[in-house]
């Protein structure tokens, strides 16, 4: 079975500072990969995703992740946070099952706080 | 504006008492989700449909039931709240090809079962 690691449970980062937030996924196969970001009460929002081809992705709000598989990892980064970036962010695999895609598996997420 | 609505967004209800959240999308997707999230914790796969009546269970066993009558509406239903089934519930919803494509999430029902 899929399954994220987040190790990052916390980080804090100063505002203009650069972040990197670690996943490292388990799946047999090629990978479906996502980053999500929740902010307090909302629902969750995509920030980019990972199906195929160039490694390094670029997605909203200044984000890109690189997909390495030889190291099972697809992290996600930013060259300068902001104080709005200050979120909970999860990292998630696709999963299929026998009748095709199915759902998400998620990691337990990194909660980011930025420091003025 | 196509959207992902959940109501109610909180709800304290006492144990026992049957209770419905309710989700709709106005996005014409076929595909619909159930996630739980227990505080600080990742998000697990309950229920997920295909389309009209189509229910499937997920990842995480459930003692809630999901009924999928139109295609935007995906109700969740519980016959007797308990306070293990405490938790926020996610509702979600993509396009539907056979492959992988963005979910997008509705704002989530704290659910509290005293």
């Amino acid at each position: 079975a899929q399954s994220v690691t987040q190790p990052d449970i916390h980080i804090t980062v100063s505002e203009g500072a650069s972040l990197e937030l670690r996943c490292n996924y388990s799946y047999g196969a090629t990978p479906y990969l996502f980053w999500y970001v929740q902010s307090p009460g909302q629902g969750l929002q995509l920030l980019l995703k990972y199906f195929s081809g160039d490694t390094l992705v670029q997605g909203i709000k200044g984000f890109e992740a690189e997909f390495k598989r030889s190291q099972s990892s697809f992290n996600l980064r930013k060259p300068s946070v902001h104080w709005s970036d200050a979120a909970e962010y999860f990292c998630a695999v696709g999963k299929y099952s026998g009748g095709g895609a199915d759902g998400l598996t998620f990691g337990k997420g990194t909660h980011l706080i930025i420091q003025p | 504006e196509a959207d992902i609505y959940q109501t109610p967004r909180y709800l304290v209800i006492g144990t026992g008492k049957k209770i419905t959240l309710e989700c709709s999308q106005t996005m014409g997707h076929d595909k619909m989700y159930w996630y739980q999230q227990d505080p600080g914790m990742e998000l697990h796969l309950i229920h997920y449909s295909y389309g009209v009546n189509s229910t499937e269970k997920g990842d995480l066993s459930s003692e809630s039931t999901v009924s999928r009558i139109r295609t935007e509406h995906f109700p969740l239903t519980l016959e007797s709240a308990r306070p293990s089934h405490t938790s926020q519930y996610l509702c979600a919803s993509s396009e539907w090809d056979g492959g992988f494509n963005e979910q997008f999430f509705g704002p989530g029902t704290r659910l509290t079962v005293l």
